[in-house]
Order: structure tokens, then sequence, then C-alpha cells
């Protein structure tokens, strides 16, 4: 059965860092396209950061220089290091993998991890 | 950049009736479009890839037609649980994901 699991959300204050990390079990972190895709509250989904199975990575413009998404393929689990978070930062965080489908879809979502930034 | 325009924002039916929601894409991603639904305190769920592909264990009512710039999700017939929001997504630049659209219960 396929699972992400993500955690490592949680209170911090602005400036501050977090590390996301998003278990994966039932196919291999490092053969797929896997992405952060985050909600605040109330509103839409805004895609945060892809990477592919070659290793290229990429990110939104509203994060890029804060963020940076890894992987431990030993381990099978994704990571986000989030750092000089700020207010606009505090959403759900969901990982989610393309699955059986192309690359750029997401057929594979974890339940989430909440991020709030607040002092 | 790409910008998705979903429509209506809030779709207002009852159980039983054909829902249609919309996706406008600025400019042409062919055919790589996908529509997902979401429902409070839940993760998005695939449903539609490719345009028109349904995923594995989606009901047959739902169905995606579109090409180019102009994509439809349609529900045959509404059931209970379908009252969700939608959100359609193109995978050939960033920002890939529309705005969703609110179907809710009449």
């Amino acid at each position: 059965e396929v699972q992400l699991v993500e955690s490592g959300g949680g209170l911090i204050q602005p400036g501050g860092s977090l590390r996301l990390s998003c278990a994966a079990s039932g196919f291999t972190v490092s053969s797929n396209y896997m992405s952060w895709v985050r909600q605040a509250p109330g509103k839409g989904l805004e895609w945060v950061s892809v990477i592919y199975s070659s290793g290229s990575t990429y990110y939104a413009d509203s994060v890029r220089g804060r963020f940076t998404i890894s992987r431990d393929n030993s381990k099978n689990t994704l990571y986000l290091q989030l750092n000089s978070l700020r207010a606009e930062d505090t959403a759900m965080y969901y990982c989610a993998s393309q699955g059986p489908y192309s690359t750029g879809w997401l057929g594979y979502w974890g339940q989430g991890t909440l991020v709030t930034v607040s002092s | 950049e790409i910008v998705l325009t979903q429509s209506p924002a809030t779709l207002s039916l009852s159980p039983g009736e054909r829902a249609t929601l919309s996706c406008r894409a600025s400019q042409s991603v062919s055919s790589y479009l996908a529509w997902y639904q979401q429902k409070p305190g839940q993760a998005p769920r695939l449903l539609i890839y490719d345009a028109s592909n349904r995923v594995t264990g989606i009901p047959a009512r739902f169905s995606g037609s579109g090409s180019g710039t102009d994509f439809t999700l349609t529900i045959s017939s509404l059931e209970p649980e379908d009252f969700a929001v939608y959100y359609c997504q193109q995978r050939s630049s960033w920002p890939p994901f529309g705005q969703g659209t609110r179907l809710e219960i009449k």
C-alpha cells in the first residue's frame, strides 16, 4: 500500500526555521516526481517545490532562496527545509508524488502537516 | 506564465443534477490538464489527468474534456459526496493550479 506521512510542522516565530519530512512507503521516492504543495487557511492550492527523479529541483518565486527540497534515498523520505519563515508561510503543507501517472501529475498525497508562523 | 481561470467560483446544485466546471488556460496547454477534488479537512485527490483520463477507482459519472485552452469537468449526476472544491492543474509552467471551484449543495 502506498503511503505518504508528513511530519515536522508546528508553531514557529517569524524568521525561524523548520524541516518538514515526508516518509514514503509502497514506492521509491528517488524514482518519482515529488512535490510539496501548501494551502493557507481558507485558500487554494499553491505548489511550493518539486524534485524530479533526476534530482532537478524547482521552487515557487515566493519561497525561492528560503526553502530547500531534498530527499534521503536510504530512508525513502522527502524533506522541505523552511528558513526565514514569514507569516504568509502559514499553511498546511502536503507532500505529493506522481504515482503511476505521468510526471507532473500528483497521484498520491499525504495528510499534510500544519505550519503556523506567528509571534 | 500560464494562468488557469476556473469558473464559476461557486456552483450551487442539488443531488442528481449535472455539474459543469470550466477551466480556461491563458495559452495552450495541449491536453496536459488535470482535475483534483478536495473535501474539507482532506488532501486533494487526483480525478482526471491528461484532460480526459479518469483515475482508477473514480466513478464514471466524472468525465473530463477539452484541449488547448478550454477544459471541462462534468459530473453527470451529483451524489452527496461530490460536493467539494475542484481544482484544475496544468504541468506546462509555473504556477500550475487554478483558483478552484466550490461545488455546494443548493
